[in-house]
């Protein structure tokens, strides 16, 4: 079993739409939670960064974590077709080793 | 644009040859992070840096090394390679100065090794 667990998708939503993704982990020690989007033939991009458990909001990103459930989700309200890219999850426990999911990739309708 | 550049971007060798990656960190980035980007093993960590000493190891086989020079310009050198090589090789930079994870880090449009 992998350490962090990542549905690959894909997922297609009209735009507009609410995208949900999400992450399971099996590692209790993960303190630091990050979502990287990475578009076609790129370097992931840093989105949101969470330390702990909690809610954290960016505009039309919003990232929570729930520690107890080991469960990590993103929500992207009123997505654009400039959404459209693959999301990765990462986590870390303090350490300097990034460990990331699998990637969703996300297609955002016109 | 992440300030990150790589070189070269693409890459075509054979099986059993030496490659060498190349990554220069965003100006005053203290830590250089390796990673491998394949379809079945998703990014993998492999090694990280700091201001020229290694600082954490991954998933990077013993065919594989890594060096940071005096300027923070880092070098993946990848040996003896095999089919299973080819994947995406991305490098990462950070400030390094809070200590590691809590640091954003800032990743490299990358290098696409192909092993024929």
């Amino acid at each position: 079993q992998k350490e962090v667990e990542q549905d690959p998708g894909p997922l297609s939503v009209p735009e507009g739409a609410i995208v949900s993704l999400n992450c399971t982990y099996s590692n209790s020690a993960f303190q630091y939670f990050m979502w990287y989007r990475q578009y076609s033939r790129k370097g992931p991009e840093l989105l949101m960064y969470t330390y702990s458990s909690g809610n954290k909001e960016d505009g039309r990103f919003t990232a929570q974590v729930d520690k107890s459930s080991k469960y990590i989700s993103l929500f992207i309200r009123d997505s654009q077709p400039s959404d459209s890219a693959t999301y990765l999850c990462a986590m870390s426990g303090g350490d300097y080793k990034l460990s990331f999911g699998a990637g969703t990739t996300v297609t955002v309708r016109a | 644009d992440s300030g990150v550049t790589q070189t070269p971007k693409h890459l075509i060798t054979a099986t059993g040859q030496r490659v060498t990656l190349r990554c220069s960190p965003r100006s005053g980035d203290l830590s250089v992070y390796w990673y491998q980007q394949s379809l079945d093993q998703g990014l993998q960590f492999l090694i990280q840096y700091y201001n020229g000493e290694e600082r954490a190891k991954g998933n990077i086989l013993e065919r594989f090394s890594a060096q940071q020079f005096p300027d923070l310009h880092s070098e993946l050198n990848l040996s003896s390679l095999e089919l299973g090589d080819s994947a995406l090789y991305f490098c990462a930079s950070s400030a390094g100065t809070s200590g590691g994870v809590a640091d954003t880090q800032y990743f490299g449009p990358g290098t696409r090794l192909t092993v024929l």
